[in-house]
């Protein structure tokens, strides 16, 4: 069955520290990934997508940016953290070319807070 | 563009009360609809799905029907229990294959 894993679970930062954190799918294989923020009291904005190694596409301009450099692997990352990066990250994964039904799962998530 | 608005939270229920959680779309096309559920302190789990008009989605004593005339997908549970407490996001999955989340909605079931 597949799994998703995120890592760390929660993260304390200060302010202009980097930031890297981690996402990894077992059990499938070319998925597409997602990264999604949750900030305090409101809905999931999707901040970054990918459809293959090396492919990553940015929904919204920001301090954060995204790679992945193996199939199952998808890292967010910023070189200098802001207060208003702190949320709770989301990565998430589904089959591609299910059409519009197709399932995003969930992993645990990410608490990050920017001291 | 695609949104998805739900009713304010947070909802505060006794056990057994009967649950509606509203929620509107607006898209081109024929979205498919979820209902996620946030459990405290962890991801998102889906609840039940609908991909086409009057489609019933329904898991867990959770029912949502697909209403394509009213552009709505709202929840409904007949009797809530103290561990349904969590946050609710309707979303939908537009034409371009991108999931558009509710801002969510809090239950909170007392016993």
């Amino acid at each position: 069955s597949q799994t998703i894993h995120q890592w760390p679970a929660t993260l304390v930062q200060p302010v202009g520290s980097p930031l890297s954190l981690e996402c990894t799918v077992e059990g499938t294989s070319n998925p597409n990934l997602y990264w999604y923020r949750q900030a305090a009291g409101r809905g999931l904005q999707l901040l970054f997508y990918s459809v293959g190694i090396g492919q990553i596409s940015s929904e919204v301009p920001q301090n954060l940016s995204a790679s992945r450099p193996q199939d199952r692997q998808f890292i967010l990352s910023s070189k200098k953290l802001l207060l208003s990066d702190s949320g709770f990250y989301l990565c998430a994964w589904s089959v591609p070319g299910q059409g519009s039904a197709n399932i995003q799962y969930f992993g645990a998530g990410t608490r990050l807070s920017v001291l | 563009g695609d949104s998805v608005t739900q009713m304010e939270g947070p909802v505060t229920l006794s056990e057994e009360a009967f649950l509606t959680i509203n929620c509107t779309y607006t898209a081109t096309g024929y979205p498919s609809l979820f209902w996620y559920v946030q459990y405290p302190g962890e991801g998102l789990q889906l609840l039940l799905k609908a991909t086409k008009a009057d489609d019933k989605g329904s898991n867990k004593g959770f029912e949502a029907t697909y209403r394509k005339e009213t552009t709505s997908f709202h929840l409904e549970k007949g009797s809530v229990q103290v561990s349904d407490s969590a946050v609710y996001f309707c979303a939908l999955r537009n034409q371009g294959g991108k999931l558009i989340f509710g801002q969510g909605t809090e239950l909170s079931v007392k016993p």
